[in-house]
């Protein structure tokens, strides 16, 4: 099974500060025919299902703020809040669907100082 | 507008069986893979299974492997998991999830439900 790990656990930034999530694969999820990573972003708020927020590692879906972006290829990658609002204090959990079982990480948290 | 709706969770003991439901309405149902997607309480995300359009292809998480079973209906645009032998930690808010953009299983989770909760205990 593909492990995946974040970090930090959590983090608390200003206001408008940049915050950095990483999350690395335990083997590539880089699919070589069509040179697409298969890992997924996801914001998950208190008492909601989560929200997909990036798609093939860098791909922000529709209606989601240009502060999001995603990074990285095959085992390394990162989700970066480029200036964090209010509304964006969640939960945030990368995703692999390069292969069965599809698993998710951990989690990190971030807050608002 | 794209809607997913869980029913079917409940309190069982351990070692009894529930059948869960998702109605999905808003797309065209038998175009998409659909998907299980668990979260003990505060606890992470766990996939727990997942089906391709016409049932050709179906994944399991090895925890839940030869007690759950999913299965789809396309003509009533319903999935559905069949948890026999349910062990305490089971217990979960069950989400149902639906395919970002392809019939296979390899794919994001775009549109989710509210979950359903599952508590096992005696």
């Amino acid at each position: 099974d593909i492990v995946l790990t974040q970090s930090p656990d959590s983090l608390a930034v200003s206001l408008g500060e940049r915050a950095t999530i990483n999350c690395k694969s335990s083997q590539t999820v880089l699919y070589t025919s069509n040179n697409e990573n298969y890992l997924a972003w996801y914001q998950q708020k208190p008492g909601q299902p989560p929200k997909l927020l990036i798609s093939s590692a860098s791909t922000r879906e529709s209606g989601v703020p240009d502060r999001f972006s995603g990074s990285g290829s095959g085992t390394d990658f990162t989700l970066t809040i480029s200036s964090p609002q209010a509304e964006d204090v969640a939960v945030y959990y990368c995703q692999q669907y390069y292969n069965t079982p599809f698993t998710f990480g951990p989690g990190t948290t971030v807050d608002i100082k | 507008e794209v809607q997913l709706v869980e029913s079917g969770g409940g309190l069982v003991q351990p070692g009894r069986s529930l059948r869960l439901s998702c109605a999905a309405s808003g797309f065209s149902f038998d175009d998409y893979a659909m998907h299980w997607v668990r979260q003990a309480p505060g606890k992470g995300l766990e996939w727990v299974s997942g089906i391709s359009w016409n049932s050709g292809s179906i994944g399991y998480a090895d925890s839940v492997k030869g007690r759950f079973t999913i299965s789809r209906d396309n003509t009533k645009n319903s999935l559905y998991l069949q948890m026999n032998n349910l062990r305490t930690e089971d217990m979960a808010l069950y989400y149902c999830a639906k395919s970002g953009s392809g019939s296979t299983l390899g794919d994001t989770f775009d549109i989710w439900g509210r979950g359903t909760m599952v508590t096992v205990s005696s």
